[in-house]
């Protein structure tokens, strides 16, 4: 049973270019979430899918975000224009609708750095 | 809106000995779950355990148990037998009622375990 994986690790990127991430979940899972974690903070909830749907969307997610999930498997999350401010860790979590608990378990992440 | 604290910037223990992490939460809600998650250097939130708002035992995993304190409204994780592994951050977080899927994370406790 393979986890989540996200894809790349690591990017970096100047001032006003576009980035796109990729976030592939547990397989059968059918609820997907982005969070983003600046330095010393705890994760931030930016988005959530249950299968293609984008059921819920933050405030900080902001008109330059965009993340889709064409066919209810993986996720891309793109960021356009690219500001120093979005450097963090981007991270990806799913979970099935199952049950009680629903818990969330999380990928990797993805650490962006804009110079 | 939901919040959870954690007032532990970091926590300094000794090997083999139980470590308790705080965390208080703030909800209206009378249906909620609570979770923990441990976050080494790598990245990767690793899931613990789990506490829903009507279970009326506290959860146990392995070395890991939830103290349970709904009126205090306190989550407090308790590491027995603290081993070096165990250094991380840790992380509470809430999830509210069904239908709002989002956690909200706390800013974490740095958990260093001495040899």
């Amino acid at each position: 049973d393979t986890g989540v994986s996200q894809n790349p690790r690591h990017k970096i990127t100047k001032r006003g270019q576009n980035v796109t991430f990729r976030c592939d979940p547990i397989s059968e899972h059918n609820r997907l979430y982005w969070y983003r974690q600046t330095l010393g903070q705890g994760p931030e909830f930016l988005t959530y899918f249950q299968n293609e749907a984008q059921l819920e969307k933050s405030r900080l997610l902001s008109d330059r975000f965009s993340a889709e999930r064409p066919k209810g498997s993986f996720s891309t999350l793109e960021i356009q224009r690219t500001e120093q401010g979005d450097s963090a860790m981007y991270l990806c979590a799913s979970s099935l609708r199952a049950g009680y608990t629903d818990t969330q378990y999380f990928g990797p992440g993805t650490r962006l750095t804009v110079l | 809106a939901q919040k959870i604290t954690q007032t532990q910037p970091g926590m300094f223990v000794q090997e083999k000995e139980a470590v308790t992490l705080d965390c208080t939460y703030d909800t209206s809600d009378p249906s909620y779950g609570l979770f923990w998650y441990k976050q080494p250097s790598s990245g990767e939130m690793i899931f613990l355990i789990y506490q829903g708002s009507y279970d009326q035992q506290n959860a146990t995993e392995g070395r890991y148990s939830l103290n349970f304190q709904k009126a205090r409204k306190s989550a407090n994780l308790v590491i027995s037998a603290s081993q070096l592994g165990d250094s991380a951050m840790y992380f509470c977080a809430m999830r509210g009622p069904q239908g709002a899927q989002k956690l909200v994370f706390g800013q974490g406790t740095r958990l260093t375990i001495n040899p």
